[in-house]
C-alpha cells in the first residue's frame, strides 16, 4: 500500500518569507497528488492537483505556487508568505493506474504552517 | 459548484451510544468517501462507496451511498472515547481527475 510523506511537519515563517513544503510517496506509481489547505476548525481545501510529472492544476487563485519535478513527489512553494497562508497543509494521493480502485485519496500527516 | 452539506458541526454523545451522520449535496456523485481526522493528523479513510445504494460495513462503521447518488451517511455504533474526531464527507466524480469535493466536517465529542 501506499505511503505518504510529507515535510516538514510544523514551520513558523516571518511574513515575506519564501516557503517550500515537500510530499513524497512511496508504494504506488503514476499516482494523481493533491495539495490541501485546511484553516483551523474548517473543512479541506483543494489547492493544486497534478496528474503527471510537470502538470500543475491551480484550483484557487493564491500566494502559492506547485510543482512536481518526479513522479512521486510533489512540492508546495512560495516566493512571500502572508499571513493568511497560516493553516494546516495536505498532501494527497490516488492509488496508480495500476490499482482497480484508481479513485480513492489517501492522506499524508500535514504540515502545520504558521506565518507570524 | 458543488457544496456537500455535513450538520450539525458538532456533535456530543454519550459513549456507548450510536451516532449517526448525513451528508448531502446538490448535485449527484460516482463516489462516496467518509474520512476520520484526528487532532494534527491527516484525513483517513473509513469507507470508500462505489455503487448507489450500496451498504458498507468497517467494523463499528455502517455507511450507506443514497438511491439518488446525492447523499449518504455514516454510522458509528456503541460510540467510544477514540471514535472522538472530525468525519468529512467527500464525494467524486468519475473522470475528474480523482478530484473529491468534501464537506465541513462534523467535530465528534463521546462523553464517557
Amino acid at each position: 500500500s501506499q505511503t505518504i510523506h510529507q515535510w516538514p511537519a510544523t514551520l513558523v515563517q516571518p511574513v515575506g518569507s519564501p516557503l517550500s513544503l515537500e510530499c513524497t510517496v512511496e508504494g504506488t506509481s503514476n499516482p494523481n497528488l493533491y495539495w490541501y489547505r485546511q484553516a483551523a476548525g474548517r473543512g479541506l481545501q483543494l489547492l493544486f492537483y497534478s496528474v503527471g510529472i510537470g502538470q500543475i492544476s491551480s484550483e484557487v487563485p493564491q500566494n502559492l505556487s506547485a510543482s512536481r519535478p518526479q513522479d512521486r513527489q510533489f512540492i508546495l512553494s512560495s516566493k512571500k508568505l502572508l499571513l493568511s497562508d497560516s493553516g494546516f497543509y495536505l498532501c494527497a494521493c490516488t492509488k496508480g493506474t495500476s490499482g482497480t480502485r484508481t479513485d480513492t485519496q489517501y492522506f499524508g500527516p500535514g504540515t502545520r504552517l504558521t506565518v507570524l | 459548484g458543488q457544496q456537500l452539506n455535513q450538520s450539525p458541526q458538532s456533535m456530543f454523545i454519550q459513549e456507548g451510544e450510536d451516532v449517526s451522520m448525513n451528508c448531502t449535496s446538490s448535485s449527484i456523485f460516482n463516489t462516496w468517501l467518509w474520512y476520520k481526522q484526528d487532532p494534527g493528523e491527516g484525513p483517513v479513510l473509513l469507507i470508500a462507496l462505489y455503487k448507489a445504494g450500496e451498504l458498507t460495513s468497517n467494523g463499528r462503521l455502517t455507511a450507506q451511498f443514497g438511491i439518488t447518488r446525492k447523499d449518504s451517511f455514516l454510522n458509528i455504533s456503541a460510540s467510544i472515547p477514540s471514535d472522538v474526531g472530525i468525519y468529512f464527507c467527500a464525494g467524486q466524480w468519475a473522470g475528474a481527475n480523482s478530484k473529491l469535493t468534501f464537506g465541513k466536517g462534523i467535530t465528534l465529542s463521546v462523553r464517557p
